[in-house]
């Protein structure tokens, strides 16, 4: 199965900074990865879909990119309701997977 | 306004049984592939299984693969899941999700919590 591996685990930051996650797939999954923020009690809510495009209503500072192997979720002012948990996802092959998730906490 | 809404959670024994249900709301389900997706406490969340829109294809995760079972009444739009031969592993929240197989998870449940403990 393709392994999603999250970098880093936890990221401590202040509102109104800049804010960049990885997301490393252990094979290339081409454009199919997926963002996902889930708050505490929650159910996960779609970002980003096909690594770079935004899902309906998703704040324009929300933007994802990369491609095979590599990708990147960028919030570019965090906001205090953009602390949360933060997966992705991939759909190139079967079982569907996740990463295990970074955790964006206030700073 | 589209809406999926899981029920039929609890707590059961290892080695028991649960049928959890996913009724959706707001399109049309029959279009639409549907998982079901979980998430043990404290940690991240796990694909289970999926569905096709006309109910005609699955595939499950090995994990659960033999003990789950996953069907649609597209009749009645709702989503099932059918959990047997439980074990303290399998105690997670349970959502179901629209989509996921040539498209990502786009709306989800609330979830329903699933416990197995004696």
């Amino acid at each position: 199965e393709i392994v999603l591996t999250q970098s880093p685990a936890t990221l401590s930051l202040s509102p109104g900074e800049r804010a960049t996650l990885s997301c490393r797939a252990s094979r290339s999954v081409s454009s199919y990865l997926a963002w996902y923020q889930q708050k505490p009690g929650q159910a996960p809510r779609l970002l980003i879909y096909d690594a770079s495009n935004r899902a309906t209503g998703i704040p324009a500072r929300f933007s994802g990119s990369g491609s095979g192997t590599d990708f990147t979720l960028t919030i570019s002012s965090l906001e205090p309701e953009d602390f949360a948990v933060y997966y992705c996802q991939q759909r190139s092959d079967w079982p569907r997977t996740f990463g295990q998730g970074t955790k964006l906490q206030i700073k | 306004e589209v809406q999926l809404l899981e029920s039929g959670g609890g707590l059961v024994q290892p080695g028991g049984s649960l049928r959890l249900s996913c009724a959706a709301s707001g399109f049309t389900f029959s279009n639409y592939a549907m998982s079901w997706v979980r998430q043990a406490p404290g940690k991240g969340l796990e694909w289970l299984s999926i569905i096709s829109g006309s109910g005609g294809s699955t595939n499950s995760a090995d994990s659960v693969k033999g003990r789950f079972t996953i069907s649609r009444d597209n009749s009645k739009n709702t989503l099932y899941l059918q959990m047997n031969s439980l074990g303290a592993e399998d105690t997670a929240v349970y959502y179901c999700a629209k989509g996921g197989w040539s498209s990502v998870f786009d709306i989800w449940g609330q979830g329903t919590m699933v416990t197995v403990s004696s």
